[in-house]
């Protein structure tokens, strides 16, 4: 089973702001990354590190931290911001990696 | 530009093996350790370990050692993905993900192969 939990599914009005939460153990000592997937590709690095967004990635996504939780947010949802995200992070051996179980972003 | 690109798909019995490839370009491949995924039909992302391509050690996660190899080829800059025996439940798209080291607490995966789809079907 995995140890970052996400909620399956949100949904955002578009141009409105939602935030996607990943909890487990490990997020208090390790810092996650966040991934964007849409249908039929490659998953996309949009998050990383304390609050990084690699070259070519909108501003209006962010992401923090607190305690045993992770966040990514998505400030003035696009319509093309519609995806699969999951997180990642190291599990609570810090050895291994472990994805969180997915949220499916709909935007209304 | 920097890419990984991966194997085309493959069609595969049970009990066979199937070795999927991932050639990295624009970059320096031994400066850069290698992670692969799995995604079954449906599914979330799956962590299925890592290899050190400066020592070619691999790390496997639970439930993917025994049947699952991954290896190099540095003189290609090319890792791989070998399964064997392969099970019904083994179909999936399998991807290699560049891993940057962010901090002594964080890495992340910068460069995503497209994904090899393996089916597994008598």
């Amino acid at each position: 089973s995995s140890e970052l939990t996400q909620d399956p599914a949100v949904s955002v009005a578009l141009g409105q702001t939602v935030r996607i939460t990943c909890q487990g153990d490990s997020l208090r000592s390790y810092y996650a990354s966040w991934y964007q997937q849409k249908p039929g590709q490659a998953p996309v690095l949009v998050i990383y590190g304390k609050n990084n967004r690699p070259s070519g990635i909108p501003d209006r996504f962010s992401g923090s931290s607190s305690g045993n939780t992770a966040s990514l947010t998505i400030t003035g949802a696009q319509a093309e911001d519609e995806a699969d995200y999951y997180c990642n992070s190291r599990d609570s051996s810090g050895n291994h990696e472990v994805f969180g179980t997915g949220t499916k972003v709909t935007v209304l | 530009q920097v890419q990984l690109v991966q194997s085309g798909s493959e069609l595969k019995k049970p009990g066979a093996s199937v070795k999927v490839s991932c050639k990295a370009s624009g970059y320096t491949f031994t400066s850069y350790a290698m992670n692969w995924v799995r995604q079954a039909p449906g599914q979330g992302l799956e962590w299925m370990g890592w290899i050190n391509t400066n020592t070619g050690n691999p790390t496997y996660a639970q439930g993917f050692t025994g049947r699952f190899v991954f290896s190099l080829d540095t003189s290609v800059s090319t890792a791989y993905l070998q399964i064997s025996s392969l099970k019904a439940e083994d179909t999936a798209v399998y991807y290699c993900a560049r891993v940057r080291v962010y901090s002594r607490i964080s890495n992340y995966m910068d460069v995503w192969g497209k994904g090899t789809t393996v089916t597994v079907s008598s």
